[in-house]
């Protein structure tokens, strides 16, 4: 069984530029979380879908946005990108419902911001 | 404020030896708490969960234990291999925000040969 697989994996932008992160959940899964993690750090909650609806949102920018589409996959928006957005983005798919429960994380996307 | 902390120094160990991560947390009500394995550039790996009314959980030579009294879980690697070198993560809900984890930094533990 495939897990959640991110795209792309890495990926370089300029200050001030967008950009547009995609993930696809382990089949059946209708849960998606994404976090964003800087290198020595734990991973952060950005947002939370369920049944394609917004659950929760982490303390982040309105520069940040998200989606959850009919067949569960996801995407993640940062407009207007700073040098500080450079992290390792990570989606994460869950099968417990509304809850978060055990996370299974992708290989994430790193972001490299100029 | 909230806070979870874990060993803020790396642990360096011989194989075969016990490892033994500690998680701190403060203002937190977790209804379980989580640990995870990451490897340099990958996502995190789920090992174990613990919930608030179990004292204790093993999975082969991973053991983990929760007191919320003292608000803190142990988490154990036995018999280690250098396979085991990893960052450790904990996580936990919380109840009020049923819908994320939060993380701790992660203890980066090297297993010498």
């Amino acid at each position: 069984d495939a897990g959640v697989t991110q795209s792309p994996t890495h990926l370089i932008k300029t200050r001030g530029q967008q950009v547009t992160l995609r993930c696809s959940p382990i089949s059946g899964h209708k849960s998606v979380s994404w976090y964003q993690q800087v290198l020595g750090q734990g991973p952060q909650f950005i947002f939370q879908y369920y049944e394609k609806e917004e659950r929760g949102r982490g303390n982040f920018p309105d520069r940040f946005s998200a989606r959850q589409f009919p067949n569960y996959s996801s995407e993640l928006n940062v407009n207007a990108l700073l040098l500080g957005d450079s992290a390792l983005y990570l989606c994460a798919s869950s099968g417990q419902g509304r809850s978060t429960g055990e996370l299974f994380f992708g290989e994430g996307s790193r972001l490299t911001v100029l | 404020s909230q806070k979870i902390e874990q060993n803020s120094e790396a642990l360096n160990i011989q194989e075969g030896k016990t490892a033994t991560l500690t998680c701190n947390y403060t203002n937190y009500s977790p209804a379980y708490l989580q640990w995870y394995r990451q490897d340099p550039g990958r996502g995190p790996v789920f090992l174990l969960l613990i919930r608030e009314n179990e004292k204790e959980k093993r999975k082969e030579r991973l053991k983990v234990t929760f007191d919320t009294t003292l608000k803190q879980s142990l988490f154990h690697i036995t018999a280690s291999q250098p396979a085991d070198s990893a960052t450790y993560l904990c996580a936990l809900d919380n109840r009020s925000n049923d819908y994320k984890l939060s993380f701790g930094a992660g203890t980066t533990v090297t297993v010498r040969a």
